[in-house]
């Protein structure tokens, strides 16, 4: 298995353009997560879906964040309009069940200048 | 609500000497506990889990952890720290239940090894 898949793997743009993250969870996991990590924060999770079912979005900043899984198989987080406040590394994370905890990917680095 | 301490947002150790890196959880049910690893430029890691067999769980690359009910703790260490060792260290908690698959991290240890 190749793994979680995230892509682009830097980006940058600027202030006020639509950014958007993408993700392939592992084949055959059902639950997917997306954070944000940065030196200030530290780690903080975003939103995560079950089954393609998003179950907590409290951790989204706002409403300029958006996230979707349309299938089992990708999804995507948008940032519109980017800030440079958004300048962080995120990560995307699957699971099957809880006892064999999550896989990460590589993360996605974005720069908004 | 669920939490993570880990104590010590740095560590340094000498190469060869015990590494010991501290992680306290609340949890009103018996948790899940995990301890990943990230190295510079790179996600996060699985080292190792407890989830309620043995307490004294051992991980990947001569790292184990201790779960201690009675200490709300889940301490992660190697005898002799290996240069490679270098990395930012997370534990996690979940309790699943209503909780799910949502893990809660700590703020992350980052272990610097000196020749």
């Amino acid at each position: 298995d190749a793994g979680v898949i995230q892509s682009p793997r830097h980006e940058v743009t600027e202030m006020g353009q639509e950014v958007t993250l993408r993700c392939k969870p592992i084949s055959g996991h059902n639950s997917l997560f997306w954070y944000r990590q940065t030196m200030m924060r530290g780690l903080e999770l975003l939103i995560y879906f079950n089954n393609n079912v998003p179950i907590d979005d409290s951790g989204m900043p706002e409403d300029r964040f958006s996230a979707k899984m349309p299938n089992a198989s990708f999804s995507t987080l948008k940032i519109q309009p980017s800030e440079p406040r958004d300048s962080a590394v995120y990560f995307c994370a699957s699971s099957f069940n809880l006892g064999d905890g999550y896989t990460f990917g590589s993360g996605t680095r974005l720069t908004v200048v | 609500a669920q939490s993570v301490t880990q104590l010590g947002s740095h560590v340094s150790v000498s190469e060869g000497a015990l590494v010991l890196l501290r992680c306290n959880y609340s949890s009103s049910v018996p948790p899940y506990l995990f301890w990943y690893v990230q190295y510079p430029n790179q996600g996060l890691q699985l080292l190792l889990k407890y989830t309620s067999a043995a307490t004294l769980v051992k991980g990947i690359n001569g790292f184990e952890a201790e779960f201690k009910k009675s200490e709300t703790s889940f301490h992660l260490t190697k005898p002799s720290a290996h240069m490679s060792d270098a990395a930012e260290y997370f534990c996690a908690v979940s309790r699943g239940g209503a909780a799910g698959n949502k893990l809660t991290f700590g703020g992350g240890t980052r272990v610097l090894v000196k020749p």
